[in-house]
């Protein structure tokens, strides 16, 4: 089945700093990838839709120049969380799809963030 | 017996019983349906799809039934085993960026 990486799976950082999430999808090309966040004992939710080479949709809510989503390829989106603060402190997950005739999603291991 | 915590709403089943896990649905426009299992620190891990054109759908120990009159899902496991034990979500395509709504989530523990 198709395989989508993520990484790191956990970060530590000190508030302040930014830190980088990368979503590849290994084995297709993914025309939209989705961000979502998910808090403890909570669901998924949508952060933003990045398709490869224009700009992410964001959900309401979510402040676009905080996370800076890029889907440079189709195969890589990358998520930047900048000036992390505790409260963005959460699991972050990505996942891809090949094309929208395709509706199955796959996702990434997610990405446990705290920040100190 | 199931329990509604602070957000997450708990089954707790005997292994080897069969569980079934509830779903309700929100948008009436959403024609396909999946089941996730997500365990602890890991992404969402696909379990069994259905079609709004079908009401049941098999798999593996695992059976999905689609009520579209009520906007109601199910999920039964059949002879759970305490590898089961996760937590399942429900999800729907009705986003309009054609995303994936998930629905709030059953932790489902198994005793041994």
């Amino acid at each position: 089945g198709a395989v989508v990486s993520q990484h790191p799976s956990r970060v530590i950082c000190k508030s302040g700093t930014s830190v980088k999430i990368e979503c590849r999808s290994l084995d297709f090309q993914a025309t939209t990838m989705f961000w979502y966040r998910q808090f403890p004992k909570q669901s998924l939710m949508l952060m933003a839709t990045s398709n490869e080479g224009s700009k992410a949709t964001y959900e309401q809510g979510v402040e676009k120049d905080k996370f800076l989503i890029n889907h440079a390829s189709l195969t890589l989106s990358t998520l930047t969380v900048t000036s992390a603060h505790p409260e963005d402190s959460s699991f972050y997950i990505c996942s891809a799809r090949a094309n929208s005739a395709n509706e199955k999603l796959f996702f990434g291991s997610g990405t446990q963030l705290s920040v100190l | 017996g199931e329990s509604v915590g602070l957000h997450l709403p708990t089954l707790s089943v005997q292994e080897g019983d069969n569980s079934i896990i509830n779903c309700a649905y929100s948008n009436s426009a959403s024609d396909y349906f999946i089941w996730y299992k997500q365990e602890s620190g890991k992404g969402p891990q696909f379990i069994i799809d259905i079609r709004s054109n079908m009401d049941k759908r098999q798999g593996q120990r695992v059976t999905v039934l689609l009520n579209k009159t009520v906007k109601h899902l199910s999920l039964q496991i059949a002879a759970t085993q305490p590898g089961d034990s996760a937590v399942y979500f429900c999800a729907e395509n009705g986003g309009s960026q054609g995303n994936l709504i998930f629905g709030k989530g059953t932790k489902l523990s198994v005793k041994p």
